[in-house]
């Protein structure tokens, strides 16, 4: 059974553009929402967790700029700007936050840079 | 620097092997740990948790924790060419996030 639906699945964004991803969580018991992302090397790392509609957050890492939204109960959205290398965002939920949080990981927006 | 090390980053097993993946973390406040396998072209999926100190068992698949050593290994018993895949260890210290090693690759052998 799919828990989340992440759309685009795949993106060539031209260097100094903007991109903007979706994600729909599918079951409403998994509320905790976040954001990771992979680089080319498969480094998995924690970019932001959203719980409450209206939510908001800001980072830059090495490579890209992002602005994380909780939309809706059921809606995430990430900005991902200033993309110098590709890499793949993943969303993902779970039932509560903080310890013993297992995942459950989304397909994956995969993002290359043209 | 890395908080969750794991060990080897490769590895390669014949079909039917025992394959044994590593995993340790540098942080003293670590208190959970996962293990996901992440097949070519896939998402990361979850593939056992351990949060006690002790063994847990789950078909093919053991894994064993020792607090003490903040060190966590996965055991696949009679692997299979679908095993072959990334092997990530993650590790939890109370926060939000979950903190990732960088994985084992692992090959079964037909």
């Amino acid at each position: 059974v799919t828990l989340l639906e992440q759309n685009p699945r795949w993106r060539l964004v031209p260097r100094g553009q903007a991109v903007n991803l979706r994600c729909i969580l599918k079951n409403s018991q998994y509320p905790w929402m976040s954001w990771y992302q992979q680089d080319l090397q498969k480094q998995l790392q924690w970019l932001f967790t959203l719980r409450s509609p209206g939510d908001k957050e800001v980072k830059s890492l090495p490579g890209a700029d992002y602005l994380a939204t909780r939309v809706t109960d059921t809606e995430l959205r990430l900005q991902v700007a200033n993309m110098s290398q590709g890499r793949t965002l993943y969303c993902t939920c779970s039932a509560v936050g903080g310890d013993q949080n297992t995942l459950y990981f989304g397909a994956g927006t995969r993002l290359s840079v043209l | 620097q890395q908080k969750v090390q794991q060990s080897p980053e490769s590895l390669i097993v014949p079909e039917g092997g025992m394959a044994s993946l590593n995993c340790t973390s540098s942080d003293r406040n670590v208190d959970y740990f996962w293990w996901y396998r992440q097949h070519s072209g896939k998402s990361p999926k979850m593939l056992m948790s351990i949060f006690s100190n002790g063994e847990k068992e789950e078909g093919r698949f053991t894994v064993h924790l020792n607090k003490a050593s903040l060190h966590t290994s996965l055991h696949i018993r009679d692997s299979q060419p679908s095993d072959s895949a990334l092997y990530l260890c993650a590790a939890s210290s109370g926060s939000w996030q979950l903190i990732f090693g960088s994985g084992t690759q692992l090959t079964v052998m037909p």
